[in-house]
């Protein structure tokens, strides 16, 4: 597709499992970026891929949350042992190197 | 510690009237503002941005303004339209080419705009 794919679109799960969220961004764009929105947060950052550099995980809340992105296309975000104020829309979006970003419609993840 | 900060939580404005989001931020390091336009089950959008060299730039109905003495943003949507209704998020980033384009955020403004 010509947009930024996410998959699933909704996830519920129970406290304690591991879950993972999908992201396959525009081809062609070189950076990814993960963000979560939590109810009445803003947007906020989590991870940026950029090309073959480091990724930049400063975001990330916990070592519970991981990403990863094959083959400079698609990325994973994993969260392990989900707890409850995990529960947010996760953003992934894509751009190239210094232009603008581009989101996806986001994974709701409700954790009971 | 918020960076970016939207202090109004919501907006509502009549159609045909004027709608001014306002956006303050703390960094100092921030020298590339954006707006993103989001509707409900949909990711943000891309609206209009300003480069900390300029005070205003305009697109169409939208207008954003930057004071850098006082570290604050506006954004102007003239005349409103009921389509307009959505939430908005300021965004800001360090260096045009640096870092990427890591953008952070602020908590959005809920414009409804009434007929």
């Amino acid at each position: 597709g010509a947009g930024v794919s996410q998959s699933p679109s909704n996830k519920v799960t129970e406290k304690g499992k591991d879950v993972e969220l999908r992201c396959d961004p525009i081809s062609g764009h070189t950076a990814l970026y993960w963000y979560r929105q939590s109810l009445g947060q803003g947007l906020e950052f989590l991870i940026y891929f950029q090309g073959n550099s480091a990724p930049d995980k400063s975001g990330l809340p916990s070592d519970r949350f991981s990403a990863e992105r094959t083959g400079g296309s698609v990325s994973t975000l994993t969260i392990q042992r989900t707890q409850q104020e995990d529960s947010a829309v996760y953003l992934c979006a894509s751009s190239l190197y210094t232009g603008e970003l581009f989101f996806g419609e986001g994974s709701r993840l409700t954790v009971l | 510690d918020q960076q970016v900060k939207q202090n109004s939580p919501s907006l509502s404005v009549q159609e045909g009237r004027i709608s001014i989001l306002n956006c303050d931020y703390t960094n100092s390091m921030f020298d590339y503002f954006l707006w993103y336009k989001k509707y409900p089950a949909e990711g943000p959008t891309f609206l209009i941005s300003i480069s900390s060299i300029k005070d205003k730039n305009e697109d169409g109905r939208f207008t954003v303004f930057l004071n850098k003495s006082a570290k604050h943003l506006s954004l102007h949507i003239v005349p409103s339209q009921p389509g307009d209704s959505a939430v908005y998020f300021c965004a800001a980033k360090v260096g045009l080419t640096g870092g990427g384009n890591k953008l952070t955020f602020g908590t959005g403004t809920q414009l409804k705009v009434e007929l």
